[in-house]
């Protein structure tokens, strides 16, 4: 079946510091990938996506590249700020599958001033 | 303003105690789903509506109750629950065919004491 896998937090890092959040997917066929954010006592939001392989997504200085051939989907930012602390989660939506949407864990994290 | 509203935000209730959750999106979507979101556990799919009727109920104990009266409300009834189900519900919508994104709400925080 379909998996997302992604880095276990929690992550913290210094404000200003390059974040990357790795996140690799099983599925079969072409799955559409997402990144969503969840920050403190809100529900998830969904930050960016890319629908092909070498697709792009970005938002909010985020970027994450739907890379097929290591099937992976890594979430990065140059320089992260306090108001990034959240938990950011990896799904995938298979095409031609059933709608659902498969997460990863959710990874942590904080940024220190 | 996400676009998918719950109420209750908060809800303390008591094992043998009745209570609904709700909720609406202003969408436009034609699907919509719960989430058990626990402490340190995966994202868990509860309920699948796809056109006001249920598509996926995954193994949910028959305490939690799904109703979808139309493609812009969904409740989930409660009773007789036990302090393990005790966590955050989501309730999110989508619309299918499209491998468009879901769009979340902000969560019922629910206490079973």
């Amino acid at each position: 079946g379909d998996s997302v896998t992604q880095m276990e937090g929690p992550v913290t890092l210094s404000e200003e510091a390059f974040l990357t959040i790795n996140c690799t997917y099983t599925a079969t066929g072409y799955p559409s990938l997402f990144w969503y954010v969840q920050y403190p006592g809100e529900g998830l939001q969904l930050l960016l996506k890319a629908t092909k392989a070498d697709d792009k997504g970005s938002n909010k200085g985020f970027e994450a590249t739907y890379r097929k051939e290591t099937t992976s989907f890594h979430l990065e930012k140059g320089s992260v700020q306090v108001s990034d602390s959240a938990v950011y989660f990896c799904a995938l939506i298979r095409r031609g599958g059933n709608e659902k949407l498969t997460f990863g864990t959710g990874t942590r994290l904080t940024i220190i001033p | 303003e996400t676009g998918v509203t719950q109420t209750p935000r908060h809800l303390v209730m008591g094992m043998t105690n009745k209570k609904s959750l709700k909720c609406e999106q202003h969408l436009g979507h034609n699907a919509m789903y719960w989430y058990k979101q626990s402490a340190k556990k995966p994202l868990e799919l509860m309920f699948v509506y796809s056109l006001e009727e249920r598509v996926e109920n995954n193994s949910v104990p028959s305490r939690f109750s799904p109703e979808c009266p139309n493609s812009s409300h969904l409740f989930l009834h409660l009773h007789t629950l036990q302090p393990e189900d005790s966590a955050l519900y989501l309730c999110a919508s989508s619309q299918t065919g499209s491998n468009s994104p879901l769009h979340f709400g902000n969560g019922t925080r629910l206490t079973v004491t």
